[in-house]
């Protein structure tokens, strides 16, 4: 049972436009939600995360938006860049146990230049 | 760089034939994890230590186990794989609950 489910295994965008990536998850216990990047024969690096007090969280480029009510977090990336084609992956954990992340299965990312 | 190591990147053994997965981190980080990762799924949390706590997920098989002798190294031991433990296995470190991990690169094992 998939708790964190991305449903685009891939997706492609052209270099200078937006990067969108969705996240849907079912336990309504998530209260931090996280966004990760992995780089072929990497191990997946930290981006930027959100607190479900919050419904936008920004960084740069980066942006992450929280809809709680559809349980929905997205990721938007703007400018894409081709650095940035890689996989990612969203991530939630809950105050009862936030040592235990559940991971979505990931999306991959390609920027054509 | 401080850092989290995994050896080795590619572990090959034979069915049944118990497997010892290395990870050693330079972040002098509290929490230490283990995830599996197969084939275009989710990583999935195996276990972690906060310090010498171990905490086991309750549906991770018997046939793993883990040891952590001191802060900068843990281990990831099957006892007797089988071919469903052929998959990306990842080291992960955080300072603590609820902090930011920090993922090795993950060791590779296939199982003949």
């Amino acid at each position: 049972d998939q708790q964190v489910k991305q449903n685009s295994p891939s997706l492609s965008v052209q270099e200078g436009r937006i990067s969108i990536l969705n996240c849907d998850y079912t336990n309504s216990m998530f209260d931090y939600f996280l966004w990760y990047k992995k780089y072929p024969a990497e191990g997946p690096t930290f981006l930027i995360s959100i607190s479900s007090i919050k419904d936008k969280n920004e960084d740069g480029r980066f942006t992450v938006f929280l809809n709680k009510s559809a349980k929905h977090l997205s990721l938007h990336i703007v400018p894409s860049q081709p650095g940035d084609s890689a996989v990612y992956f969203c991530a939630a954990s809950s105050k009862t146990s936030y040592d235990k992340v559940i991971f979505g299965p990931g999306t991959s990312l390609s920027v054509i230049p | 760089d401080a850092m989290v190591i995994q050896n080795p990147r590619y572990q090959v053994t034979q069915f049944g034939k118990p497997v010892t997965l290395s990870c050693s981190q330079t972040l002098n980080h509290n929490v230490m994890y283990w995830y599996q990762q197969k084939s275009s799924q989710a990583p999935k949390l195996l276990f972690h230590y906060y310090d010498k706590d171990f905490n086991n997920e309750a549906d991770t098989p018997d046939n793993f186990q883990s040891r952590r002798p001191n802060t900068s190294f843990c281990f990831l031991d099957i006892r007797s794989p089988g071919l469903g433990d052929a998959a990306m296995y990842l080291c992960a470190t955080s300072r603590g609950s609820g902090d930011t991990q920090y993922f090795g690169p993950g060791t590779r094992l296939t199982v003949l």
